[in-house]
C-alpha cells in the first residue's frame, strides 16, 4: 500500500521560505507524477503543481515566480519550496499521487497545516 | 485557466437518498474529470477517475457521469459514512483546478 507522509516546519515567518518533504513509502517515486496541493483553512482544494519522477515539472501560474518541485529518487522524496510566503500562504499542504492515466490523484498525504506569522 | 463550478453548495439529505451534484467547467475538457470526497481533518479521497470509472474500493453506490463540460456525481442510496463535502476536478489542462466543494449534510 502507497503511503505518503509530509514533513517539515508548521510555522513560517512572513517574506521567509516554506519548504515541505513528502516521503513515499511502500512503493516507487519512479514511474508517477507527484503533486502538491494546498487547502487554506475553511476553503477548496488549490492546485500548486507536479514533478514528473524525471524531474519535469509545472506549475500553477499564480504560484510560478515563487515555487520550486524537486525530487530526490534515491529517498523516494519529492520537495516544495515556496518563497516569500504571507499569511495568504497559511494552508494545510497535501502531497498527492498522479498516476498518469489522465491527471487524478489516487494517494495523499494526511497533510500538514503550516501558518504563516512573526 | 478553467473555471469548475458545482451546484448545489450544500444539501441535506436523509440515508437511503439518492443525491446528485453537478459539476460544470468553463470550457470543454472531454472526460478529464475526478470527483473527490473529502471528511473534517481528513484528505481527499478519490472516487471517480476520467468521469465515470470508480476508483478501485470504491463502493458502487457512487457513480459519475458527463462529457464535454457537464458531469454528475450520483450516490444512489446515501449511507452515514457519506456524509461528507464532494470536489470535482479536472485534469484536461494546466493549472489542475477543482470545484468549491458540495458539502452533503444529515436532514
Amino acid at each position: 500500500q502507497v503511503q505518503l507522509q509530509e514533513s517539515g516546519p508548521r510555522l513560517v515567518k512572513p517574506s521567509e521560505t516554506l519548504s515541505l518533504t513528502c516521503t513515499v513509502s511502500g512503493g516507487s517515486i519512479s514511474g508517477y507524477y507527484w503533486t502538491w496541493i494546498r487547502q487554506p483553512p475553511g476553503k477548496g482544494l488549490e492546485w500548486i503543481g507536479f514533478i514528473y519522477y524525471s524531474g519535469s515539472t509545472d506549475y500553477n501560474p499564480s504560484l510560478k515566480s515563487r515555487v520550486t518541485i524537486s525530487v530526490d529518487t534515491s529517498k523516494n522524496q519529492f520537495s516544495l519550496r515556496l518563497t516569500s510566503v504571507t499569511a495568504a500562504d497559511t494552508a494545510v499542504y497535501y502531497c498527492a499521487r498522479d498516476p498518469g492515466r489522465g491527471g487524478d490523484f489516487d494517494y495523499w498525504g494526511q497533510g500538514t497545516l503550516v501558518t504563516v506569522s512573526s | 485557466d478553467i473555471q469548475m463550478t458545482q451546484s448545489p453548495s450544500s444539501l441535506s439529505a436523509s440515508v437511503g437518498d439518492r443525491v446528485t451534484i453537478t459539476c460544470r467547467a468553463s470550457q470543454s475538457i472531454s472526460n478529464y474529470l475526478n470527483w473527490y470526497q473529502q471528511k473534517p481533518g481528513k484528505a481527499p479521497k478519490l472516487l471517480i477517475y476520467a468521469a465515470s470509472s470508480l476508483q478501485s474500493g470504491v463502493p458502487s453506490r457512487f457513480s459519475g457521469s458527463g462529457s464535454g463540460t457537464d458531469f454528475t456525481l450520483t450516490i444512489s442510496s446515501l449511507q452515514p459514512e457519506d456524509f461528507a463535502t464532494y470536489y470535482c476536478q479536472q485534469s484536461n489542462s494546466v493549472p489542475r483546478t477543482f470545484g468549491q466543494g458540495t458539502k452533503v449534510e444529515i436532514k
